[in-house]
C-alpha cells in the first residue's frame, strides 16, 4: 500500500523568507496530491493540490511540484506571512484505493518575525 | 458557501459511555470520510461512505461504527468509551470520490474521555 514520507517536522523561517516541505511516496499508482493547511483546533484545509499529468502548478505566493520518476513532491511558499504559521500536510491518493487519502506526518511551520 | 458542519464542536464523555458524531457534508457531495486525529499526529483514516454504502474501511474499532443516511449525512457511533478515544474526529465530503474534485474537511468534533 501507499506510504508517505514528509520532512521537515518543525520549519522555522524568517519572515519573507521561502520555506519548503518535501514529501515522498510509495505507490506510482497515486496520480492526486493534495497539501492542506491545519491551524490549532481546526479542520485541515485544502491549500493546492497537484495531480499526475502535472509537474508544476502555483497559485499566488504557494506553489507545488511534482516529481513522478522520484515520487517525490513538494510545497514551496514565498514571502512568508505570520498568517503561514500552522501544521502543513501532504496527502496522496490514487483510485485503485478508493482514493483514501494517506497522509504524510506534517511539518509545523513557524513564521519568525 | 456551504462546508462541511460537524456536531457537536466539542464532546466530554466518560470511560464506556456512548457518544454519536454528527457530519453533514457539502450538499451534492456523495461521498463522507471519517478521521481520527490524535494530539500531535496526522489524521487516521477511519471509514467513508459512497451513496449511503461503506466504499472503504481504516483503522477503525470495533466498538465503532458508521453509517451515511439517505440526504448523505453521516454519524459516527462510539461505544465503550476509553481514554484513549480521545481525539479530534474530522469528517470530509467529496464528491464521486474525491479523487477529481478534492475533499472539504469539516472544523471537527473535539472528543474528551474522563
Amino acid at each position: 500500500g501507499e506510504n508517505v514520507e514528509q520532512h521537515p517536522s518543525t520549519l522555522s523561517v524568517q519572515e519573507g523568507d521561502s520555506a519548503v516541505i518535501k514529501c515522498t511516496y510509495s505507490d506510482s499508482a497515486s496520480n492526486y496530491f493534495p497539501w492542506y493547511k491545519q491551524e490549532l483546533g481546526k479542520g485541515p484545509q485544502l491549500i493546492i493540490d497537484i495531480r499526475s499529468n502535472v509537474g508544476e502548478k502555483k497559485d499566488q505566493r504557494i506553489a507545488v511540484t511534482l516529481n513522478k520518476t522520484a515520487k517525490h513532491f513538494s510545497l514551496h511558499i514565498t514571502e512568508t506571512q505570520p498568517e503561514d504559521s500552522a501544521v502543513y500536510f501532504c496527502a496522496a491518493t490514487a483510485m485503485d484505493s478508493n482514493y483514501q487519502l494517506i497522509w504524510g506526518a506534517g511539518t509545523k511551520l513557524i513564521i519568525k518575525p | 458557501a456551504a462546508g462541511v458542519i460537524q456536531s457537536p464542536r466539542h464532546l466530554i464523555k466518560e470511560k464506556r459511555e456512548t457518544a454519536t458524531l454528527k457530519c453533514y457534508p457539502i450538499p451534492r457531495h456523495d461521498t463522507v470520510y471519517w478521521y481520527q486525529q490524535g494530539p500531535g499526529q496526522d489524521p487516521q483514516f477511519l471509514i467513508s461512505f459512497y451513496e449511503k454504502m461503506q466504499s472503504d474501511k481504516g483503522s477503525i474499532p470495533d466498538r465503532f461504527s458508521a453509517q451515511q443516511f439517505s440526504d448523505y449525512h453521516s454519524e459516527l457511533n462510539m461505544s465503550s468509551l476509553e481514554l484513549g478515544d480521545s481525539a479530534l474526529y474530522f469528517c470530509a465530503s467529496s464528491l464521486l470520490g474525491g479523487g477529481s474534485y478534492g475533499y472539504t474537511f469539516g472544523s471537527g468534533t473535539r472528543l474528551t474521555v474522563v
